[in-house]
């Protein structure tokens, strides 16, 4: 089945330690997303990338870092730099046709807690 | 960036239609308008999208007013599936890829 798989479900880390979110996709889109959701509130993008090797900020990029070594995966490392890291993290995927008429696809989300 | 306007909660008795409405006075002449919903603890799904003709899909319709500053989705027959929360998006950047999440509209259906 063609999809957007992340790990863990979820993820619990202690307060000033790094942790590292998977995302991966067997869709071949060339562009991948990672939101950040609070309670209550709508998803908010922290970094996107278009393609292989490039990437991009978003709304809320600082305490986060990505990678993009591979067009099917795009981990996503919450540092000991984000200050209020408990959150619901969610990853998509969408071609890249451009005009606005790519669809987003998303996983199922992996909920993060500092203790 | 154009920005979308929606109400924060709306209720419908189930089996009857549900009218979602999105106002977006600020779009531009070639923003598309797409409708996501999320459904409790998991990631958000596409449901529909226009840029000015009235659109169907087996999951809903989208009414676009003429002058596209405003939008409804509309769900034909309710179903207890259907709460969610509806969020209307206007793409932005310089591909149309990057979507703004407001805080959407919190649809409960009542049985």
């Amino acid at each position: 089945d063609g999809g957007i798989t992340q790990s863990p479900k979820y993820l619990f880390r202690k307060e000033g330690q790094n942790v590292t979110l998977s995302c991966e996709q067997n869709l071949n889109h060339d562009a991948m997303y990672w939101y950040r959701q609070d309670p209550g509130q709508g998803l908010r993008l922290i970094y996107y990338s278009q393609i292989v090797n490039d990437f991009q900020k978003g709304d809320i990029a600082e305490g986060y870092s990505v990678s993009r070594e591979k067009k099917e995966s795009f981990p996503l490392t919450v540092t000991s730099a984000q200050k209020n890291p408990t959150a619901f993290y969610l990853c998509a995927s969408s071609d890249l046709r451009g005009e606005g008429t790519d669809t987003q696809y998303f996983g199922p989300g992996t909920r993060l807690t500092v203790l | 960036d154009a920005k979308t306007t929606q109400p924060n909660s709306m209720e419908s008795n189930e089996e009857e239609p549900v009218h979602l409405p999105c106002n977006h006075s600020t779009i531009s002449g070639t923003d598309y308008i797409h409708w996501y919903r999320q459904l409790p603890s998991q990631g958000p799904e596409y449901v529909i999208h226009g840029l000015t003709s009235n659109v169907n899909n087996r999951m809903a319709s989208l009414a676009i007013a003429e002058d596209r500053k405003s939008s409804t989705l509309i769900l034909h027959r309710a179903t207890l599936r259907d709460a969610a929360v509806y969020y209307c998006i206007l793409p932005r950047g310089n591909t149309g890829n990057q979507f703004y999440f407001g805080t959407g509209t919190s649809l409960t259906v009542i049985p």
